[in-house]
């Protein structure tokens, strides 16, 4: 199956600061690309998610970019704020056949912006 | 936020009690999932229902029994766990089952087996 791995575990940058968590995967066919921000006590929340058939995804602060070739996609987070503090996860898909498919989690990295 | 709810938030349990999760989504989806979150461990999957249909079982033990009896509607039914099933169980919605469709949280049970 997939193999999702995700660095770094933690990071701390100072409010204002850029932040980039990286992910890397394993099979060539997964195509779907999801980042989820979960705060503490509440459940995962999808953030930006990205398909392979595009490079790069912005979506105000955030932004997502795959490379196809090197197996790897990244999360960069611009002016971080405190309220971006929590834990992030990336996955990435199985897909078996064009129905049957599921997504496949990294560990998770804990940011913590400090004011 | 209300997408996808699940019911009790927080439930103990001793090990010989039985007890069911409940989640049910409000957002026309096909396709339901539950998923085990441990700390330091990547979120698991335990199950996944496609049209009330079981189309995934993770290698999980039979204590955790899972239910469909609608689209809208996916059970979990726990009974003589071990204190290592202690987690936050999540249940997630999307419109299939592909992998490429996006997946909805609920809030998740915590549950302590003592």
């Amino acid at each position: 199956g997939e193999n999702v791995e995700q660095h770094p575990s933690t990071l701390s940058v100072q409010e204002g600061d850029s932040a980039v968590i990286k992910c890397t995967y394993s099979d060539s066919a997964s195509n779907y690309f999801p980042w989820y921000k979960q705060e503490l006590g509440k459940r995962p929340q999808l953030i930006i998610d990205i398909r392979s058939n595009v490079g790069e995804k912005k979506d105000q602060r955030i932004a997502v970019t795959l490379n196809k070739t090197a197996k790897h996609f990244s999360l960069h987070i611009t002016e971080t704020q405190p309220e971006d503090s929590a834990v992030y996860f990336c996955a990435a898909s199985e897909v078996r056949g064009s129905t049957l498919g599921r997504l496949y989690f990294g560990r998770g990295t804990q940011l913590t912006v400090w004011p | 936020e209300t997408g996808v709810t699940q019911t009790p938030r927080h439930l103990v349990m001793g090990m010989t009690n039985k007890k069911s999760l409940k989640c049910e989504q409000h957002l026309g989806h096909n396709a339901m999932y539950w998923y085990k979150q441990s700390a330091k461990k990547p979120l698991e999957l335990m199950f996944v229902y496609s049209l009330e249909e079981r189309v995934e079982n993770n290698s999980v033990p039979s204590r955790f029994s899972p239910e469909c009896p609608n689209s809208s509607h996916l059970f979990l039914h726990l009974h003589t766990l071990q204190p290592e099933d202690s987690a936050l169980y999540l249940c997630a919605s999307s419109q299939d089952h592909s992998g490429r469709a996006r997946q909805y949280f609920g809030p998740g049970t915590r549950l302590t087996v003592t």
